[in-house]
């Protein structure tokens, strides 16, 4: 059984770009949620992915955005990127959307914004 | 709001000590999840335990166990006979309804950085 892949494992932009990171969910897994983790704090939600809709959102702006696929991947894309963007991008999957379902995580994009 | 808060920034402990690490929640829900996930140097979130608001017994697994006590809103963990592969930063989070969304997003505390020394 395949768990959480991300890519790129690395990626250092500059501000204003754009970047698009990937992941993906462990099979038989249709949900996939998104975590900033800045240096030395807990990961913070960003959003989440059921069945190719967004179903949940956390406090960030909308030039913060996503996409699932019908293979139950995903996409995060960050626009006009500053520089408090630096951070470890972590994805999640989990068999289902609710409260109760454990999301497992992949290894992260490490984002750096110069 | 929902909020977790691991006071304990940093530990440090010889091999063969036990040691415990604290997580205090708050939520108004009354069913909600309780999770520890381990982060090792290589930055991937491990799962080790969930545990629901309705079961407070205590579990063990191995040199692992954790505490749920729901009259202190704590979940604490405790490793005993440390060992040097244990060195890692340790996260305590809650998932609940907050405002009547069912969808699970993780609310993560701090985390505590634990370093075993040889």
């Amino acid at each position: 059984e395949t768990g959480v892949t991300q890519s790129p494992t690395h990626l250092i932009k500059t501000r204003g770009q754009q970047v698009t990171l990937r992941c993906s969910s462990q099979s038989g897994h249709n949900t996939v949620s998104w975590y900033q983790q800045a240096l030395g704090q807990g990961p913070q939600f960003i959003f989440q992915y059921y069945r190719e809709e967004e179903n949940g959102r956390g406090n960030f702006p909308p030039r913060f955005s996503g996409l699932q696929f019908p293979n139950y991947s995903s996409e995060l894309n960050v626009n006009a990127l500053e520089l408090d963007d630096s951070a470890l991008y972590l994805c999640a999957s989990s068999l289902g959307q609710g409260t109760a379902d454990t999301q497992y995580f992949g290894p992260g994009t490490r984002l750096t914004v110069l | 709001a929902q909020k977790v808060t691991q006071a304990q920034t940093e530990i440090s402990v010889v091999e063969k000590e036990d040691v415990t690490l604290d997580c205090v929640y708050e939520t108004r829900d009354t069913t909600y999840y309780l999770f520890w996930y381990k982060q090792p140097p290589s930055g991937e979130l491990v799962f080790l335990i969930r545990r629901n608001s309705f079961d407070e017994q205590n579990e063990i697994s191995g040199r692992y166990s954790w505490n749920f006590q729901k009259s202190t809103s704590s979940f604490n963990f405790t490793i005993t006979a440390s060992q040097v592969v244990d060195s890692a930063v340790y996260f305590c989070a809650l998932s609940a309804n907050a405002g009547g969304t069912s969808y699970g997003k993780l609310t993560f505390g701090q985390g505590t950085i634990l370093t075993v020394h040889p």
